[in-house]
Order: C-alpha cells, then sequence, then structure tokens
C-alpha cells in the first residue's frame, strides 16, 4: 500500500520558537494533504486542506499566521508552528491521496510536539 | 454540517469472541462514503474497511464487517473472532463525495480485547 511518512516523529521546542513538521509521500503522488490535530485521548480534527502549488485551505478557528502550510511539490507538504506556546503541544498528522477523485486516504504516523 | 456520533466511549470483548461498535451520522448528502479507522498505542492511523453509500451490499474485509443502514443513518463495524491486536482506538469517519476528500471523524471508541 502506499507509504506517508513524517519527520521528525517527536520534537520538543521552547515557547516562542517554530518548529516545522514534514510529510512525505513515498511512493505516490499526492495532490492533495491534509493535517490534523489530535488532543490525548480525543479524536483527529482537521486543521488544514492543501493542494500542490496553491494555498491551504483552513478549518474555522485554525490560525492561518501561526500553522503556516506548504505543499510545493507533489510528494512533500510541511506544517510549520510559528511562535510555539505549550497549548500548541499536541500530536500533528498528516493525511495524502492521489487527487480530487480518490477517496482513499494514507496517513503518516504522527509527529508529537511538546512546547515547553 | 455532517457529524459523525459514536457513542461507545469504551468497550471490551474476550478474545475470539464477537463485537459491534456504533456509528450513526448526519448528513444531507446523498453521495458520500463512510470509513472505519484504527489507530492502535502506536498512533498511526489504519483503514480498516470503507464503504459506499451507493452500495447496498455491506462491505467486509476478513473478519471486519459493516451494517450499513442507510435510511437510520447508521454505520456499525463488526469484528468477529477478535483477537489481542485488534486492541485500539476505532473511528469511525465521513467523506462527502466530490469533496477534496475531507474526512470528519467521530470521537472513537476505545476497544479492549481481553485474553
Amino acid at each position: 500500500g502506499a507509504v506517508v511518512s513524517q519527520h521528525p516523529s517527536w520534537v520538543i521546542c521552547k515557547s516562542g520558537t517554530s518548529v516545522k513538521i514534514e510529510c512525505r509521500s513515498l511512493d505516490f503522488q499526492a495532490t492533495t494533504m491534509f493535517w490534523y490535530r489530535q488532543f490525548p485521548k480525543q479524536s483527529l480534527m482537521l486543521m488544514a486542506t492543501s493542494n500542490e502549488g496553491s494555498k491551504a485551505t483552513y478549518e474555522q478557528g485554525v490560525e492561518k499566521d501561526k500553522f503556516l502550510i506548504n505543499h510545493a511539490s507533489l510528494t512533500l507538504s510541511t506544517l510549520t508552528v510559528t511562535s510555539a506556546h505549550p497549548e500548541d503541544s499536541s500530536f500533528y498528522i498528516c493525511s495524502a491521496s492521489a487527487g480530487p477523485s480518490s477517496y482513499e486516504q494514507y496517513f503518516g504516523p504522527g509527529t508529537r510536539l511538546t512546547v515547553t | 454540517a455532517q457529524t459523525v456520533t459514536q457513542s461507545q466511549p469504551e468497550m471490551s470483548v474476550q478474545e475470539a469472541e464477537t463485537v459491534t461498535l456504533s456509528c450513526t451520522y448526519d448528513t444531507s448528502e446523498n453521495n458520500y462514503y463512510l470509513f472505519w479507522y484504527k489507530q492502535p498505542p502506536s498512533r498511526q492511523m489504519i483503514l480498516v474497511i470503507r464503504q459506499e453509500a451507493y452500495k447496498q451490499q455491506n462491505a467486509t474485509e476478513n473478519r471486519f464487517s459493516v451494517n450499513f443502514q442507510k435510511a437510520a443513518k447508521s454505520f456499525s463495524l463488526k469484528i468477529s473472532d477478535s483477537q489481542l491486536g485488534d486492541t485500539a482506538m476505532y473511528f469511525c469517519a465521513f467523506m462527502k463525495g466530490g469533496s477534496q476528500g475531507n474526512l470528519i471523524f467521530g470521537k472513537g471508541t476505545k476497544l479492549s480485547v481481553k485474553p
């Protein structure tokens, strides 16, 4: 099956700094990538949808300037958490699909972010 | 707006027994997809089974099957011959047909399989 990787798998950063999380589709071209956030013992909440070469579409309540998403190629999307605060600590998961007509999404293993 | 409801926060089952996880959803759409995902302790999301709304036949994948009741907007997951490796969080999810693929997840059911 299709494989999606995330890097890093976990990261600790200091309050006020920025951290970048990468999401890569390893064996297929991902026209669309999704970023989710999951708090402990809770469900996945969609943060944004990104299409290659265009601006990401953010869900209501998600700060565009805080969570910068770039989808520069068909195999790579990045999420940058800017000026991180402890409340940004969470598990971030990306997923990728091969196109708008594809209902199959492939999930990355997630990135645990801890802001101290 | 679509919503997905999983009314069982936690369930347990004995190894080799059968368990059913409930899921209901609300939508005015006629074209959509429903999914069950498994999230084991590793946190990796794994697709368990998928159902297209236009198909009347219930989807089946080995020990996993669904009971899709479109009129009742119900989509339950049955796990037969439960195994210890089935212990995980199970999320029901909805996707509108023709969309970019945005998944709407339920809150999840924590399933524990006991030896």
